[in-house]
């Protein structure tokens, strides 16, 4: 079992869908953070969330809406997505502040048509 | 602001060769932390190492070995005697003192029988 699942795997979705998705680490960190991967794009941060607080949020739109109830779980809510959101979705969570090294979920794959 | 570039997109070797996967980085701080992470075709992204600026010995890891010059501001990566399951895409990734891991665009690393 990994430290950080996430789920579902796969997901495909209609721009007028709702849909969330889940992280959840086995690691006792206390930090956690959202990624996206694109194919034509480097890793970029969406939100972070330390102590679940969010600390960080690069200007992400509102489309989508990260919640974290705990510091063991962390969803991503999404709606009214656009064709360009497809992309790879990856967990990730560490000790604290990012110097520490930041472990990852395999990632969730959303198609959005 | 800080910057990781990757400049091999992709790269292609035969079983058994060595490869040196690039990376070159700007900040101004003076203490930060480097990282190195492998992408196989499964999506999670695994930690591979993590060096901080004030540490320049070079390190190995088995086949792995990590070279960080702070004078040329690279950190690379030596894949000694490849072998097919190396590979991935790599990523380089910088952090100072926040949150913020800054990634490279990634090498994908294609490892031929």
């Amino acid at each position: 079992e990994t430290g950080v699942t996430q789920t579902p795997r796969h997901l495909v979705m209609g721009m007028t869908n709702k849909k969330s998705l889940k992280c959840e680490q086995h690691l006792g960190h206390n930090a956690m953070y959202w990624y996206k991967q694109s194919a034509k794009k480097p890793l970029e941060l969406m939100f972070v969330y330390s102590l679940e607080e969010r600390v960080e949020n690069n200007s992400v739109p509102s489309r989508f809406s990260p919640e974290c109830p705990n510091s063991s779980h962390l969803f991503l809510h999404l709606h009214t997505l656009q064709p360009e959101d497809s992309a790879l979705y990856l967990c990730a969570s560490s000790q604290r502040l990012a110097k520490n090294i930041q472990y990852f979920g395999a990632g969730t794959r959303l198609s959005v048509l | 602001a800080q910057k990781v570039t990757q400049a091999q997109t992709e790269i292609s070797v035969v079983e058994k060769e060595d490869v040196t996967l690039d990376c070159v980085y700007e900040t101004r701080d003076t203490t930060y932390y480097l990282f190195w992470y492998k992408q196989p075709p499964s999506g999670e992204l695994v930690f591979l190492i993590r060096r901080n600026s004030f540490d320049e010995q070079n390190e190995i890891s088995g086949r792995y070995s990590w070279n960080f010059q702070k004078s040329t501001s690279s950190f690379n990566f030596t894949i000694t005697a490849s072998q097919v399951v190396d590979s991935a895409v790599y990523f380089c990734a910088l952090n100072n003192a926040g949150n913020m891991l800054t990634f490279g665009g990634g090498t994908r690393l294609m490892v031929k029988p």
